[in-house]
């Protein structure tokens, strides 16, 4: 069994400011972690992946994520946030050959 | 640009008659798709894999009957809500993985918001 934790559901920054997203993640095997970006009433978007190799992992829009086995945590970090990333971000598992797994999702919430 | 399509992105049904949603992979033959719910401000519950000549494996407490999911070719599963209630009303939204990477990333569909009256 697999699950994901994200333990804020809303984040409200200022512009321009740094913000962290948590996840934590649990699972009985080695897994495949993913951050996913929602816009209102949209599908979900890949924004960045962790498969194997590097354990820090970034995207072209300057979010980034540590994959961390010793915490089981796999963070999505960006240093300066605009207006448009206002959005919900999901944390997903995939251990194995199981299902993708979702976290609740954390919104956030950029303001000027 | 959008791997996987889906239709309609909106769709206002009356009680009782149904809805069938379509999901299509637009660039890649895709054996498995699956289909989640999401109700507002929650995240994705899996109902269902659809698999491609054979039935669909459905999620516990998900109802086979109420939720028919037909995946008739390579490229395209549709979900159909049966005599559909107030309470079916939800977003839906498909996914499915290229070839070879089920493991990887899903590409996901820009689902639909259903809403029975």
């Amino acid at each position: 069994a697999q699950s994901v934790t994200q333990l804020d559901s809303q984040v409200p920054v200022f512009e321009e400011a740094p913000v962290e997203l948590r996840c934590n993640y649990s699972s009985s095997v080695s897994v495949y972690l993913f951050w996913y970006v929602q816009y209102p009433n949209q599908g979900l978007q890949l924004l960045l992946k962790y498969l194997s190799g590097s354990t820090l992992v970034k995207s072209i829009n300057g979010f980034e994520a540590e994959f961390n086995k010793s915490q089981t945590s796999f963070h999505l970090r960006k240093p300066s946030v605009h207006i448009s990333d206002t959005a919900e971000y999901f944390c997903a598992v995939r251990g194995g050959y199981s299902t993708l797994t979702f976290g609740k999702g954390t919104m956030l919430l950029v303001s000027p | 640009g959008a791997v996987v399509s889906q239709h309609p992105s909106r769709v206002i049904c009356k009680s009782g008659t149904s809805v069938k949603i379509e999901c299509r992979s637009l660039d890649f033959q895709a054996t498995t798709m699956f289909w989640y719910r999401q109700f507002p401000k929650q995240s994705l519950m899996l109902m269902a894999t659809s698999n491609e000549g054979s039935k669909a494996t459905y999620e516990q407490g998900v109802e086979k009957d109420k939720f028919l999911i037909n995946h008739a070719s390579l490229t395209l599963s549709t979900l159909t809500v049966t005599s559909a209630h107030p309470e079916d009303s939800s977003f839906y939204i498909c996914s499915a993985h290229r070839p070879g990477q089920v493991n990887t990333e899903a590409f996901f569909g820009q689902g639909t918001r259903l809403t029975v009256v």
